[in-house]
């Protein structure tokens, strides 16, 4: 697997469903980072999540990270049709400097 | 409002054409970043730039050329050296190591 690979590639769940997606990777890191992207537009931050932290909440949106496992998931709660959009992991290496590393992202589509 | 400003947001380039896309923010931010975004893909570093008058290559810089002369603004030419150019073009910045970025609304570089 690639640094910073999301698991499924694709969801299609009913609005007021929750949505889970996995994010797994390879290197140590600094912190990990999800964002949303609706197409054709640019990617928007939605938590970040430091190595030494386990969870973390924002409104909807659950993210753990498992540094044993180097594995992280985001939990999107009571989905709803406007969260329709591709979600992306992006891990900033340990020994990387600058360097965010994103994977190819989740789509997920919410039904009304 | 502050945030980053890409444009154009679409640019169609003939074959042996140079073509500079702009990347402007008011944020404040230290470190700018360019990344390329295929159909259905991750997002790919190109350059990135910390400073003023600095810039690292990214994964895959060959072809392309930064200059970041002033902290606001972070242009990006596409050579005609970059045989495959036709892609989503995003512009990000952020104030260092353990934060999110923030994201312009990208350029679309079609060659015709």
């Amino acid at each position: 697997s690639q640094q910073g690979e999301e698991d499924p590639q694709a969801l299609s769940i009913q609005e007021g469903e929750n949505a889970t997606m996995n994010c797994s990777y390879k290197t140590s890191i600094n912190n990990l980072q999800w964002y949303r992207q609706n197409s054709g537009r640019g990617l928007v931050h939605l938590i970040l999540i430091r190595s030494n932290e386990r969870e973390k909440h924002s409104g909807r949106l659950r993210v753990t990270l498992d540094t044993s496992k180097k594995s992280s998931s985001l939990l999107i709660t009571a989905s709803r049709a406007a969260d329709t959009a591709s979600y992306f992991c992006a891990t900033a290496l340990r020994s990387g400097g600058f360097k965010t590393i994103f994977g190819a992202g989740t789509r997920l589509f919410v039904k009304a | 409002d502050g945030g980053i400003t890409q444009s154009p947001k679409y640019l169609f380039r003939k074959e042996g054409q140079n073509v500079t896309l702009s990347c402007e923010q008011n944020l404040n931010h230290d470190a700018m970043y360019w990344y390329r975004q295929d159909p259905g893909q991750g997002l790919r570093l190109i350059y990135y730039s910390q400073i003023v008058n600095d810039f690292q290559k990214g994964d895959i810089a060959e072809g392309y050329s930064v200059s970041r002369e002033k902290k606001e603004s972070f242009p990006l030419t596409v050579t005609s050296a970059q045989k495959n150019p036709t892609a989503f073009y995003l512009c990000a910045s952020n104030p260092g190591t353990n934060y999110g970025y923030t994201f312009g609304s990208g350029t679309r570089l079609t060659v015709v």
